[in-house]
């Protein structure tokens, strides 16, 4: 079975600071890919999406970048974080045998 | 700008009653639709897709869609405490890339 995994869980970072947000996905070869980010109280924002090994399409412009070095392995980073950046990143994942999406469990990143 | 539009809630239902959750989205072409339940602090998990006009049930989950009127709804027969979240609606739109488009969502109390 396919599992999808992401790290770390919580992240508090200083604004300025880099950013390294790391997805996995097992059991499952070139699946598409995508990175969104839900601020509090608010809907999922698609940040990043991904069709194969280095194709990126990006969503929403910011100051957040994402890479796919692997078949099944997506990162999202930034150079330096803004107050803004604050939020749960979920990655998710496309069965395309079911047609659906999944998403991982996703990392909450507070930027003080 | 394609749209997906939820009320924000909160929706309160007795225990033992049905929930009655909807959706609109303004992509005429959008080819599927689908309800994910997200607890507070959790990530999204799938409840159900639907693809066609009608009716689609999944234990106490009954998806219905009318693709003239651009409207999906979720209902939740006998509602339980542990129903109690935030149900987002999503919509794939009719590009041809596996992109979802999510409303805010609706929370749902399910009181004792």
């Amino acid at each position: 079975s396919q599992t999808i995994h992401q790290w770390p869980a919580t992240l508090v970072q200083p604004v300025g600071s880099p950013l390294s947000l790391e997805c996995t996905v097992e059991g499952t070869s070139n699946p598409n890919l995508y990175w969104y980010r839900q601020a509090a109280g608010r809907g999922l924002q698609l940040l990043f999406y991904s069709v194969g090994i280095g194709q990126i399409s990006s969503e929403v412009p910011q100051n957040l970048s994402a890479s796919r070095p692997q078949d099944r392995q997506f990162i999202l980073s930034s150079k330096k974080l803004l107050l803004s950046d604050s939020g749960f990143y979920l990655c998710a994942w496309w069965d395309t045998d079911r047609d659906t999406q999944y998403f991982g469990p996703g990392t909450r990143l507070t930027v003080l | 700008q394609k749209e997906v539009e939820q009320n924000s809630g909160p929706l309160s239902v007795p225990e033992g009653a049905i929930a009655s959750l909807n959706c609109t989205y303004s992509d005429r072409g959008s080819q599927s639709f689908f309800w994910y339940r997200q607890y507070s602090g959790k990530s999204p998990e799938l409840i159900m897709f639907i693809y066609s006009n009608g009716d689609k049930e999944d234990g106490r989950f009954t998806a219905q869609l009318n693709k003239a009127s651009q409207y999906v709804s979720l209902l939740i027969r006998d509602s339980q405490p542990s129903d109690s979240a935030t149900y987002l609606c999503a919509v794939r739109g009719s590009g041809t890339a596996s992109k979802l488009t999510f409303g805010t969502g609706t929370r749902l109390q399910v009181t004792l």
